[in-house]
């Protein structure tokens, strides 16, 4: 059964720091993985998705990484803003399966 | 703004009662998703809807139905609600049998008294 950890549960960063969000899964036979946002009570954003045959995307100040073998991925945010402050969910879609499992999220406050 | 519209945005309902909850896929996308988001988890997955049949089930009872339309919208059924119930039901559609890139509605926040 596919988990998906996430840390640090929590994060609070001044204005203007880069910052990296860590996420790990248990089962490495993933088809793709997805960073999403989300803002209290909102839906979900989506920011970045990697298929498993790729190493990392990069969409303006984010950029994902993903090692499949060691069950790990990184989004890591450049120049952070308050506008930044959110939750962040990584999802893992399995080879198997036709639906993502998630990580807890990541908690995010910029501070100006 | 993804193009996917959930209804309603909130709603209250009493223990026992029965809910329905609607979603509208973006342009062009046959699969939609269902997720529950209990308050400070991950969303967990209910099912998964591909051309109106269901294409896989998360770890939910059978009080948890849907339906999938012709025009590829979806409808989210709970039955005999529980105060366990109360969560953000989020839906989420896809191209293709779902592997693609999902795109999520702003979710449908229900409240079991």
């Amino acid at each position: 059964k596919q988990e998906v950890t996430q840390i640090p549960a929590a994060l609070s960063v001044p204005e203007g720091e880069n910052l990296v969000l860590n996420c790990s899964f248990t089962d490495s036979a993933i088809y793709n993985l997805q960073w999403f946002r989300q803002d209290p009570g909102k839906g979900l954003t989506s920011l970045l998705l990697i298929q498993s045959s790729q190493r990392e995307q990069t969409s303006g100040r984010l950029n994902a990484s993903l090692d499949k073998s060691s069950g790990r991925s990184t989004l890591y945010i450049a120049a952070s803003q308050p506008g930044d402050s959110a939750t962040y969910l990584c999802a893992v879609e399995g080879n198997y399966g036709q639906n993502f499992v998630f990580g807890p999220g990541t908690r995010l406050s910029v501070l100006p | 703004e993804t193009g996917v519209t959930q209804s309603p945005t909130h709603l209250i309902k009493t223990r026992g009662q029965q809910v329905t909850l609607r979603c509208s896929s973006q342009s062009g996308h046959n699969t939609v998703s269902w997720y529950q988001q209990a308050l400070g988890q991950g969303p967990q997955f209910i099912f998964q809807y591909y051309r109106e049949e269901e294409n896989g089930r998360g770890n939910f009872p059978p009080r948890f139905s849907g339906l999938q339309f012709p025009n590829y919208s979806s409808e989210l059924n709970v039955n005999a609600l529980e105060l366990d119930d109360s969560a953000l039901y989020l839906c989420a559609s896809s191209p293709g049998g779902g592997r693609a890139e999902a795109f999520f509605g702003q979710g449908t926040r229900l409240t079991v008294v």
